[in-house]
């Protein structure tokens, strides 16, 4: 158990709706990263937040958007859902956003998003 | 930019095989180096990590060493074991923003 709790584990909806994913870091990590991974793209970084503020943006669509909150959680929040979408999303989480022999990266089990 | 590259899979072997999925990179700096293992239906794990040239990484009998010459991250293990096949990742982190930049992965299949 890496302790990063995501929910939902599962999830299936239609095109064009909106779903919302949940993401709780280590206890006392202040770093948050989303991370998208398909079978034709492979593992992908989405996006990043340190103690509240967006602090690095990958290939994240302009369709999906992220917010970190004052208790650290995380929600990634997929819009205008397409078919491409499906994937399975990815929850990280750090101590710090700066690099250190110590600072490791830890994921959760991940959401299946399957849309249809 | 920094980039990591595997081998590509799948790689079959027998059960007590010796295992070597080969991992290098590219990087302007001095990354620190993680191997990710995600078993089927299940997340990501890190496996071992190593920060600096000649560090060796290990964990479950998986062993892997900083070759800052070679700019490699190979991965080894003396006898595998079904319980072993899982997909494994290399991939590394520099950089002020702390993303790491993965290698596609490599499937692994052990075979009774």
């Amino acid at each position: 158990d890496s302790g990063v709790t995501q929910t939902p584990k599962h999830l299936i909806t239609a095109t064009g709706q909106r779903v919302t994913l949940r993401c709780s870091p280590r206890s006392g990590d202040l770093s948050v990263y989303w991370y998208q991974q398909s079978l034709d793209q492979g593992l992908q970084f989405l996006i990043q937040y340190y103690n509240g503020e967006e602090r690095a943006k990958g290939n994240i669509l302009e369709r999906f958007s992220a917010q970190q909150f004052p208790d650290l959680h995380s929600e990634l929040n997929l819009s205008s859902l397409e078919l491409g979408d499906s994937a399975l999303y990815f929850c990280a989480s750090s101590a710090s956003s700066i690099p250190s022999s110590g600072n490791t990266i830890y994921f959760g089990e991940g959401s299946w998003l399957t849309v249809v | 930019g920094d980039s990591v590259t595997q081998m590509e899979g799948p790689v079959t072997l027998s059960e007590e095989a010796f295992l070597t999925i080969n991992c290098t990179y590219t990087a302007t700096g001095y990354p620190s180096l993680f191997w990710y293992v995600q078993y089927p239906g299940e997340g990501l794990q890190l496996l071992l990590k190593a920060t600096k040239a000649d560090d060796k990484g290990s964990n479950k009998g998986f062993e892997a060493t900083y070759r800052k010459e070679t700019t490699s991250f190979h991965l080894e293990k003396g006898s595998v074991q079904v319980s072993d096949s899982a997909v494994y990742f290399c991939a590394l982190s520099e950089g002020s923003n702390y993303q790491l930049i993965w290698g596609a992965g490599t499937k692994l299949i052990i075979k009774p």
